[in-house]
């Protein structure tokens, strides 16, 4: 059974960093690109960015209005994706979600979802 | 950057009722749109993929269609269980882009 895990949300002030982890199993992690998305309270879904499989250049993508503050890595060797948040805001306050695709099939989007972990930024 | 327009943002609907939820898209993505069922404070479930494939286990009264910048997701024979939110997305480019969603009451 395919299994994505959240963790790291945290209550944290302004400004400050949070690193957000995604565990996978189930699935053979390192042909999977991953993404993340989040949720803001009482909003819709938002895509945020992806990282791509080492085998397609292992590069990130991401949204304008994160750009320059969230990075995204992984560890294959532990089958873990990671979301690094800088300079946190109160409009960062979310739920983040993590989800993939195989890298091969493109049409295969967003099969598995983890239950989400909370950030809420606040002072 | 590609808007996905979705409508209605809202809707109220009757056990055993047909209903349509649109997704218009800015420009051509061909079929790559997938449609997601989301429970209060739960995560989004895939229920369609390339615009019309049944994601395993959904059942077959969801269904989907369209090409290029129009799509819709149709459910028949309404059930008390499908009340909740739905979101189309787009990922034929990059940044993928999530419709702004429909609440449906049952």
């Amino acid at each position: 059974e395919v299994q994505l895990l959240e963790s790291g949300g945290d209550l944290v002030q302004p400004g400050r960093s949070l690193r957000l982890s995604c565990a996978a199993s189930g699935i053979t992690f390192e042909d999977y690109e991953m993404s993340w998305v989040r949720q803001a309270p009482g909003r819709g879904l938002e895509w945020v960015g992806l990282i791509r499989t080492k085998g397609h250049g292992g590069s990130a993508d991401y949204a304008a209005s994160v750009k320059g503050r969230f990075t995204i890595s992984r560890d294959d060797s532990k089958s873990v994706a990671f979301l690094e948040v800088i300079s946190l805001t109160p409009e960062d306050t979310a739920v983040y979600f993590c989800s993939g695709r195989p890298a091969a099939i493109h049409y295969d989007i967003f099969a598995v979802w983890g239950r989400g972990t909370r950030v809420t930024v606040s002072p | 950057d590609i808007q996905m327009t979705q409508s209605p943002s809202a809707m109220s609907a009757s056990v055993g009722d047909t209903i349509n939820i649109t997704c218009r898209a800015s420009q051509g993505i061909y079929n790559y749109l997938a449609w997601f069922q989301q429970k209060p404070g739960k995560a989004p479930k895939r229920l369609i993929y390339t615009a019309s494939a049944l994601h395993p286990g959904v059942p077959s009264r969801f269904s989907g269609r369209g090409f290029g910048t129009e799509f819709t997701l149709t459910i028949t024979s309404l059930q008390a269980e499908d009340l909740g939110l739905y979101y189309c997305l787009q990922h034929n480019q990059l940044p993928y882009s999530f419709g702004q969603g429909t609440k449906l009451e049952i």
